[in-house]
């Protein structure tokens, strides 16, 4: 099993562009997670789901949208692109039952000038 | 609600010596735990995690924590530091099976020859 993978590792935006950060999970879980890491300040929250079709906020979702159109795949999209999105973004999943450990990706470190 | 707290942003300590990383916790309910780490330019890795049952929790790396509820703590140690231990350790709690994580902000630990 591959696990959870990201793409792309590395990406420097424009202020104003739009990008696609893609996640894909082999395991085939139902709960997946996208989280954004800032210095100093842990990981937060911005979408999840818990299966196809059924997506969720979480704690800082503006600026993004989600969608959840099969069990793999859960891709992060950025509209119009700010400084503020300057971030390294975590994609995450776990499985459905009493196991809560979450299984994450390797990041995608996003530069946003 | 929820919310985790990492004392310390920063811990020094010499190979060989004890680590502690303090970490507390709210939660209106029983809280499932957990202590992910993150090495440079990597995704997080889960070291380990309390659920029910046994609160001294053994986890990978000769890490340990121990759940104590009476003073909502689950502080991470581990008897000799290594230099392959220098990392950023991150606490999380989920109030049940199906809530989501919420991260401390982390604690970079350095390790001194």
């Amino acid at each position: 099993n591959a696990g959870v993978t990201q793409t792309p590792k590395f990406r420097i935006l424009k202020i104003g562009q739009s990008m696609t950060l893609q996640c894909t999970q082999d395991m085939n879980h139902n709960y997946m997670y996208w989280y954004r890491q800032d210095p100093g300040m842990g990981l937060k929250l911005i979408y999840y789901s818990v299966g196809a079709g059924i997506t969720d906020k979480g704690e800082v979702p503006n600026g993004y949208n989600v969608s959840r159109s099969t069990t793999e795949d859960f891709p992060l999209r950025l509209e119009l692109a700010a400084p503020s999105q300057t971030s390294v973004y975590f994609c995450a999943s776990r499985t459905v039952g009493t196991d809560p450990e979450q299984y994450f990706g390797p990041g995608t470190r996003l530069t946003v000038t | 609600a929820q919310s985790v707290t990492q004392l310390g942003s920063h811990v020094s300590v010499s190979e060989g010596a004890l680590v502690l990383l303090r970490c507390n916790y709210s939660s209106s309910v029983p809280p499932y735990l957990f202590w992910y780490v993150q090495y440079p330019n990597q995704g997080l890795q889960l070291l380990l995690k309390y659920t029910t049952g046994a609160t001294l929790v053994k986890g990978i790396n000769g890490f340990e924590a121990e759940f104590k509820k009476s003073e909502t703590s689950f502080h991470l140690t581990k008897p000799s530091a290594h230099m392959s231990d220098a990392a950023e350790y991150f606490c999380a709690v989920t109030p049940n099976q199906g809530g989501k994580l919420i991260f401390g902000q982390g604690t970079e630990l350095s390790v001194k020859p």
